[in-house]
């Protein structure tokens, strides 16, 4: 089955700071939805991205198919930043990676 | 954006009762899936649902749990009986389409379910 992998597992900036999160998966796909996850578990949908790039704010999103891999980019992060990051591949379901935690210090 | 609802936020039963947990998808959309999530640890397929079938389900997906939508009302997914491992928070998630176009899922805030 479809494993994805995101890198790293946890992020410590300053804020301000830029960061690159990773997501590399095993098998092809129809898309790549990223999230954020409250400290609370609920989840907001940042991109679905099936393929390129996607901007939203100081959200940068970028999935390359035959690379089998996406990457989310913060520009200068904010403390409202901190939270977990998950991405997942999508067949006729989500598969979730395992997250990366990140922490925006003052 | 487009809000799926879940009902109730948090539900405490004893091990061994029924329960149902309720989801209000975005009105429009034709798929409608949920995911468990026990704390700290990664965030699993259940099962989808579409035209009133269950059309996929993964391991997780007991003989004990059941989905269905009656007359396009709620959304359910009903434990029973409920065991400890059941113990987790469960989301509930609908897309206009699967696949590249329209597939994008949106997630309601959970149900956190405590099984003593």
């Amino acid at each position: 089955g479809q494993q994805v992998q995101q890198s790293p597992a946890s992020l410590v900036l300053q804020e301000g700071e830029n960061a690159e999160l990773q997501c590399n998966f095993s098998t092809s796909l129809n898309s790549m939805q990223w999230f954020y996850q409250r400290p609370g578990g609920s989840l907001v949908s940042l991109f679905y991205n099936p393929s390129g790039t996607k901007q939203s704010g100081r959200l940068t999103s970028t999935t390359v198919i035959k690379e089998r891999r996406s990457s989310l980019h913060i520009s200068s992060s904010q403390t409202t930043d901190s939270g977990t990051y998950l991405c997942a591949t999508m067949g006729y379901k989500l598969t979730f990676g395992t997250g990366t935690s990140l922490l925006v210090d003052p | 954006g487009p809000k799926v609802l879940q009902i109730p936020s948090h539900q405490i039963i004893d091990m061994g009762q029924m329960v149902t947990l309720n989801c209000d998808p975005v009105s429009n959309h034709l798929y409608f899936y949920w995911y468990k999530q026990i704390l700290g640890q990664q965030m699993e397929f259940l099962v989808n649902f579409y035209n009133g079938k269950v059309m996929e389900k993964s391991k997780l997906f007991k003989d004990q749990f059941s989905v269905e939508r009656p007359d396009g009302s709620y959304f359910t997914l009903k434990i029973q009986p409920t065991a400890l491992e059941d113990s987790a928070v469960y989301f509930c998630a609908s897309s206009l389409e699967q696949g590249a176009r329209g597939g994008e899922q949106y997630f309601g805030p959970g149900t956190r379910l405590t099984v003593l």
